[in-house]
Formats: C-alpha cells, sequence, structure tokens
C-alpha cells in the first residue's frame, strides 16, 4: 500500500524560481526519503531524514520533517532546467518495514 | 565506480518464455530489492532480500521469483511472462533496509 503520497502531481515553474514539493504519510516513520527520477531512468537518492530531525540541506536542497503533521517538504532553491524530472518520497517505519514509495511529483523547469 | 548493473535495459519477449533480468552491485550492501514501475501506480516492490539466501515477498510478488546466492547478485526470474508483466524494472541495492537505497538503470520488458 502507498505510504507516502506527493503534493502536487505536477508543478511547472521558470528558471530561477523556488519549487516547492509536499509529501504525506500515514504511519510513524524511522525516515523519509527523497529521490529524483530523470524520464525512464533510475531513481537517484537526494536526502535521507530521520524521524528525530527536522530540517536538512544538501546544497540547493532543502527537506523538512514534521513529524507531528506526518508530512515533508523538499525546496530546491534557484531551480534550473537540469532539475526537471520526476520526485519521489519514500518512507521507512520500523524493522520488517519496507521502503514505501509515492507515486511521484513531475517538476517541469522551463529556460 | 559504486553502481547497481541490471541487464538487460531492454527486453521484447513472448508469453511463456523464462526469462532472468540480472542484478549485480559492487558496495557490498545487504539489501536489495526489485521493483516494477507502472504508470499511474508509481513503484511497488516486488522481492526484497536482507542478505545472502534471505528473501522475502514484496506488494506484487506473483508470477516472478528471486534469488540470493551470492551477496552481490540478485537476478529476477519470469518463469511463464504474461503480458501484464510489461512494466518498467528497477533493481535497488543498500547497506541495510534503513539506509539509502542506490538503483539500478531499470529494464525496460515488453511482453507480448
Amino acid at each position: 500500500s502507498q505510504q507516502g503520497e506527493e503534493d502536487p502531481q505536477a508543478l511547472s515553474i521558470q528558471e530561477g524560481e523556488n519549487a516547492t514539493m509536499n509529501c504525506s504519510y500515514k504511519t510513524s516513520i524511522n525516515n523519509l526519503q527523497w529521490y529524483r527520477q530523470n524520464s525512464g531512468r533510475g531513481l537517484v537518492h537526494l536526502i535521507l531524514i530521520r524521524s528525530n530531525e527536522r530540517e536538512k540541506h544538501s546544497g540547493r536542497l532543502r527537506v523538512t520533517l514534521d513529524t507531528s503533521k506526518k508530512s515533508s517538504s523538499l525546496l530546491i532553491t534557484a531551480s534550473r532546467a537540469a532539475d526537471t524530472a520526476s520526485y519521489f518520497c519514500a518512507t521507512k517505519a520500523g524493522a520488517n518495514s519496507k521502503l514505501t514509495f509515492g507515486k511521484g511529483i513531475t517538476l517541469s523547469v522551463r529556460p | 565506480e559504486a553502481q547497481v548493473t541490471q541487464n538487460p535495459r531492454y527486453l521484447i519477449t513472448v508469453t511463456g518464455k523464462k526469462l532472468t533480468v540480472t542484478c549485480s552491485q559492487n558496495m557490498n550492501h545487504e539489501y536489495m530489492s526489485w521493483y516494477r514501475q507502472d504508470p499511474g501506480l508509481g513503484l511497488r516492490q516486488i522481492y526484497y532480500s536482507m542478505n545472502v539466501e534471505v528473501t522475502d515477498k514484496g506488494d506484487v510478488p506473483e508470477g516472478y521469483k528471486v534469488s540470493r546466492k551470492e551477496k552481490r547478485n540478485f537476478p529476477l526470474i519470469l518463469e511463464s511472462p504474461s503480458p501484464n508483466q510489461t512494466s518498467l524494472y528497477f533493481c535497488a541495492s543498500s547497506y541495510t533496509d534503513y539506509t539509502e537505497a542506490f538503483f539500478g538503470q531499470g529494464t525496460r520488458l515488453t511482453v507480448v
């Protein structure tokens, strides 16, 4: 069953703008991860944030986690055309649970 | 270079003809898994393996088999492929099931 659900399903912005993508989940988690997928290719890991963390940064990426609201957001600052891709959140609950992916957000960055 | 390698990248086959998709990782990861990706359904886990000789079903295991005889390899076997197994398949590995996953480039399978 799907745990993480991303919002919006699709996002189109101009190069240089910021892109914010959201992920909501239903049950308690150990960690939440964000991945990027360029068309038809393998997923690439972006950031992992643990349940006891509230914010993490990696370059132009900023991820927040609010466990009380069971939600996370991925912010890409100063977007580039090369950021055009699908973005997935994935949640990992406790032991013996699998990494569960949402259906993804399609981000288009217009030059 | 650390990577997960899947082969083949593209495969067209006929219903009922057994096939194997290979997956190999060079990072000494314990955890490996197979996913299929279909439009509107996202990624769904087929099988996973916590370590050598330890495998278990994911969300959609019907029609698939796996084996984990060596740590680096985790082949996906379709004994009798059917058209509803037409999909994009990904192998992934991670150090443990709590850490980030590394994905292969995918295998686009068409069963006619």
